[in-house]
């Protein structure tokens, strides 16, 4: 698609479970964001990759938290034993390049995750 | 440290008033500015920026000046329409930084 795709759209998952959330990036995006976004919070950096470099991490909130992506494309966001403070919308974004000269992040529609 | 604070929502406007959306930030070194809009159903998407003191990004209508002496940003539109309905994000990137800091959305609902 023309767009930053993620899946699933919704889900539902009991505490202690594991969830893993998917983003395709737009073809030819060389840079990928993870962000979280609470009730009522702004967005929180969770982690960047950019092409083959060692992704910067330093949003990761604990180590429960991971993510991988495939060379320049499909990322995999991994929160293991899932608590009910990780409820959140997950955002996937995707830009041009390594810097953000032009600030133009193309965002996903979001993965809304509800931990019972 | 980067942070934003932007007005607090919701924010109810009939058609054809005049908008503003406040956000102040506070920044290391010299951060560039930005204003998103998430349609509903939509991604968040870029609407303006300035990447430094005294610019003004414009579009749709919208614009915002980069107030250093004020360390502000703030949205304005003139006459707002209903298609103008969504949430405001406030963001800046600060020097140096790999990823964009947000305000927490402002929600603008335009009423005929």
């Amino acid at each position: 698609g023309a767009g930053v795709s993620q899946s699933p759209s919704n889900k539902v998952t009991e505490k202690g479970k594991d969830v893993e959330l998917r983003c395709d990036p737009i073809s030819g995006h060389t840079a990928l964001y993870w962000y979280r976004q609470r009730l009522g919070q702004g967005l929180e950096f969770l982690i960047y990759f950019q092409g083959n470099s060692a992704p910067d991490k330093s949003g990761l909130p604990s180590d429960r938290f991971s993510a991988e992506r495939t060379g320049e494309s499909v990322s995999t966001l991994t929160i293991q034993r899932t608590q009910q403070e990780d409820s959140a919308v997950y955002l996937c974004a995707s830009s041009l390049g390594g810097g953000l000269s032009t600030g133009e992040l193309f965002f996903g529609e979001g993965s809304r995750l509800t931990v019972l | 440290g980067n942070s934003v604070t932007q007005m607090e929502g919701p924010v109810t406007l009939s058609e054809e008033a005049f908008l503003t959306i406040n956000c102040t930030y506070t920044a290391t070194g010299y951060p560039s500015l930005f204003w998103y809009v998430q349609y509903p159903g939509e991604g968040l998407q870029l609407l303006l920026k300035a990447t430094k003191a005294d610019d003004k990004g414009s579009n749709k209508g919208f614009e915002a000046t980069y107030r250093k002496e004020t360390t502000s940003f703030h949205l304005e539109k003139g006459s707002v329409q209903v298609s103008d309905s969504a949430v405001y994000f406030c963001a800046l990137r600060g020097g140096g930084a790999n990823n964009l800091f947000f305000g927490t959305g402002t929600r603008l609902t335009v009423i005929p």
